[in-house]
């Protein structure tokens, strides 16, 4: 089956650029979709179809995707930024969703 | 506004049954797929079922395939998920999520179910 490996945490000081990546075989030809997940909360959509946001979402977070490995960016980190985040794509030689294993992004 | 909103979870023995249900609102519920998701403590998210607009199409993670069935009333804005043969680590907090309309991502969640199975 298909895997996505992330780093499991990342620490940024407020203000600062958060990297966090997402890598799986030939990633870049797939679409990858990001959510943000707060202790209690609902996961939120923040980036998909590798670097498109949805509305509400900061224009400081931001996406790629090549090769085989897909990014997504966070400028500018505030406080409010720390949290879970999970990549995630659609395997189509198994008809399954497939998430990564997630990152705890650190706001120090 | 959409609202997910998730249903049944509790406490079952190992081997048991439960079932978890999302009401749907504030959205036309059958043009949309669904699918179930899971986070175990302390372990990241798991997709666990989908399925499609009219439910013609159902798809099971391998950890759950055999136990779990997905199921859903349009007519009624609501998903199902019903769960047999429960194992300990099955204990998980589950969520239900809005497919895109034409995309292969999830737009909306609901906050999630917490089931727990331990004797």
């Amino acid at each position: 089956s298909y895997v996505l490996t992330q780093p499991p945490s990342v620490s940024v000081a407020p203000g600062q650029t958060a990297e966090i990546t997402c890598e799986g075989t030939n990633i870049g030809d797939k679409s990858v979709h990001w959510y943000q997940r707060k202790p209690g909360q609902a996961p939120v959509l923040v980036i998909y179809y590798d670097s498109d946001r949805p509305s509400g979402i900061p224009e400081r977070f931001s996406g790629s995707n090549s090769g085989n490995t897909a990014t997504l960016t966070i400028i500018r980190v505030e406080a409010g930024d720390e949290a879970d985040y999970y990549c995630q794509v659609w395997d189509t030689d198994s008809d399954h969703f497939v998430f990564g294993t997630g990152t705890t992004v650190t706001v120090l | 506004q959409v609202q997910l909103v998730e249903s049944g979870g509790g406490l079952v023995k190992p081997g048991g049954s439960l079932r978890l249900s999302c009401a749907a609102s504030g959205f036309t519920f059958g043009d949309y797929y669904m699918s179930w998701m899971r986070q175990t403590p302390g372990k990241g998210l798991e997709w666990i079922s989908y399925i499609s607009y009219v439910g013609t199409t159902i798809y099971y993670a391998d950890s759950v395939q055999g136990r779990f069935t997905v199921s859903r009333d349009n007519a009624n804005n609501s998903l199902f998920l019903h769960m047999n043969s429960l194992r300990v680590e099955d204990t998980a907090v589950y969520f239900c999520a809005r497919g895109s309309t034409g995309g292969s991502h999830f737009d909306f969640w609901g906050q999630g179910a917490l089931v727990t199975v331990s004797s």
